[in-house]
């Protein structure tokens, strides 16, 4: 079956340190990759995605990499601010799965000032 | 509406009573999830349409839950007789289409709690 594996939080930085998380899938087929955000008290906020081998998905100073080879999709941020504290989840869609989204356990992140 | 709407977003319901979980997508969006999220995990897949055709119901746990989406648009999740198991949030999400790739969006959750 089709699964998703991230590191297990909490992840405590402190403000301007870098942030990996790592995410490792399985899947019978060429999946699609997400990252979703939760803050705090709201909802599921996609991050970035990458459809394909090699494509590196970006937004908010966020970065992923479609590694087929390994199978991974480590999100990584060059600087954390406070504002970044959420939990942070990894997915994969698959078209014969019918575009449905199967969701890591998700990384709860924790920045200090 | 500019996202999706959950409603109520926050329930307690006695052992063994009925609860409803509406949704409303994003306006023009075909593809409908529901998702379950108990606490500390990832969400889990409950059940898929397309339009007003439930075409992906795996993920239900029993068969004390149904939903439902007669007009393509609404759709409510019913829970039936409910358990202190089925205590989580609900998540709705939509997307323009099927296709693999598009964006799906969600709304802010039901929290569900059974007492």
């Amino acid at each position: 079956g089709n699964s998703v594996t991230q590191m297990e939080g909490p992840v405590t930085l402190s403000e301007e340190a870098f942030l990996t998380i790592n995410c490792t899938y399985t899947a019978t087929g060429y999946p699609s990759l997400f990252w979703y955000v939760q803050y705090p008290g709201e909802g599921l906020q996609l991050l970035l995605k990458a459809t394909k081998a090699d494509d590196k998905g970006s937004n908010k100073g966020f970065e992923a990499t479609y590694r087929k080879e390994t199978t991974s999709f480590h999100l990584e941020k060059g600087s954390v601010q406070v504002s970044d504290s959420a939990v942070y989840f990894c997915a994969l869609t698959l078209k014969a799965a019918g575009n449905k989204l199967t969701f890591g356990g998700g990384t709860r992140v924790l920045v200090k000032p | 509406g500019a996202g999706v709407s959950q409603s109520p977003r926050y329930k307690v319901a006695k052992r063994g009573q009925d609860v409803a979980l509406r949704c409303d997508p994003i306006s023009g969006h075909v593809s409908l999830f529901w998702y379950q999220q108990a606490l500390g995990q990832g969400p889990e897949f409950l059940t898929y349409f397309q339009n007003e055709a439930q075409l992906d119901k795996s993920g239900l746990p029993s068969d004390r839950f149904f939903a439902e989406r007669p007009e393509g648009s609404v759709s409510t999740l019913k829970i039936q007789r409910t358990q202190q198991e089925d205590s989580a949030v609900y998540l709705c999400a939509s997307s323009l289409d099927r296709g693999s790739g598009n964006t799906i969006y969600f709304g802010e959750g039901s929290w569900l709690t059974v007492v």
